[in-house]
């Protein structure tokens, strides 16, 4: 069974640097095909797509935050990390790590989420 | 704001069938590319409910359907049940090279 967990800090200050770790059990990053992408959601509103990882060390990033947003891999410790600059309340919000389950039509779709962790930032 | 549209809220009574809709454009649906729903009750993280336009993974029931023509796709429940109450959102892929979502749905089972 895949299961994926988020972890960092509850809350951040306006301007800092936020960075997030999922570590995932049940499947090996190194294996061919794997991709994980970071996925968030303001209290009460719709989920956004960050940016995905790729086995192969592509990375592709949301056009609107890329110039914020780093993601970065451990493999040796099955982990992704994200990075975000300059962090606004505005960013406030669910942070949630899923696995790529698949493509149908180029169009990857989401099999395993994990819990999500919230990440509140203080002005 | 999100680049599927999706109607914010649906409601039925239970055994009723309640249809979601979700509405792109020629840079993502209408592109080619395959649709893929989620079900998030409050507190929870989403669910995969149908990927690839109207393929259900295992455990999902299939009272739950999907299509989709054009640049639009839709979701339907049939026999609507209590638990069916939650947040559904689509969910795309764009020229762009990036993942798309809908602004979600809420349906209430009356």
């Amino acid at each position: 069974q895949v299961t994926l967990k988020e972890s960092g800090p509850a809350l951040v200050k306006s301007t800092q640097t936020l960075t997030l770790t999922c570590t995932f059990s049940g499947v090996s990053l190194s294996a061919t095909g794997m991709s994980v992408s970071w996925i968030r959601q303001p209290p009460g509103k719709a989920l956004e797509w960050l940016a995905r990882i790729d086995w192969d060390d592509d990375k592709i990033y949301s056009t609107s935050l890329k110039t914020r947003i780093t993601i970065s891999k451990d493999t040796s410790k099955n982990q992704v990390v994200l990075t975000m600059t300059n962090m606004d309340p505005v960013d406030t919000a669910t942070y949630y790590c899923a696995r790529i389950g698949g493509y149908s039509y180029g169009a990857p779709y989401f099999d395993f989420w994990g819990q999500g962790t919230l990440v509140t930032v203080s002005s | 704001q999100c680049v599927l549209t999706q109607t914010p809220s649906v409601s039925g009574a239970p055994g009723q069938r309640v249809s979601i809709s979700c509405t792109g454009n020629s840079s993502n649906i209408g592109a080619g590319y395959d649709v893929h729903w989620y079900q998030q009750h409050p507190g929870r993280a989403p669910k995969l409910l149908i990927y690839g336009n109207n393929n259900r993974p295992s455990g999902v029931p299939d009272r739950f359907s999907g299509s989709k023509s054009g640049t639009s796709a839709s979701l339907a429940i049939t026999g609507l049940q209590a638990e069916d109450e939650a947040d559904y959102y689509c969910q795309s892929y764009d020229n762009s090279l990036t993942v798309v979502f809908g602004g979600g749905t809420k349906v209430t089972v009356l």
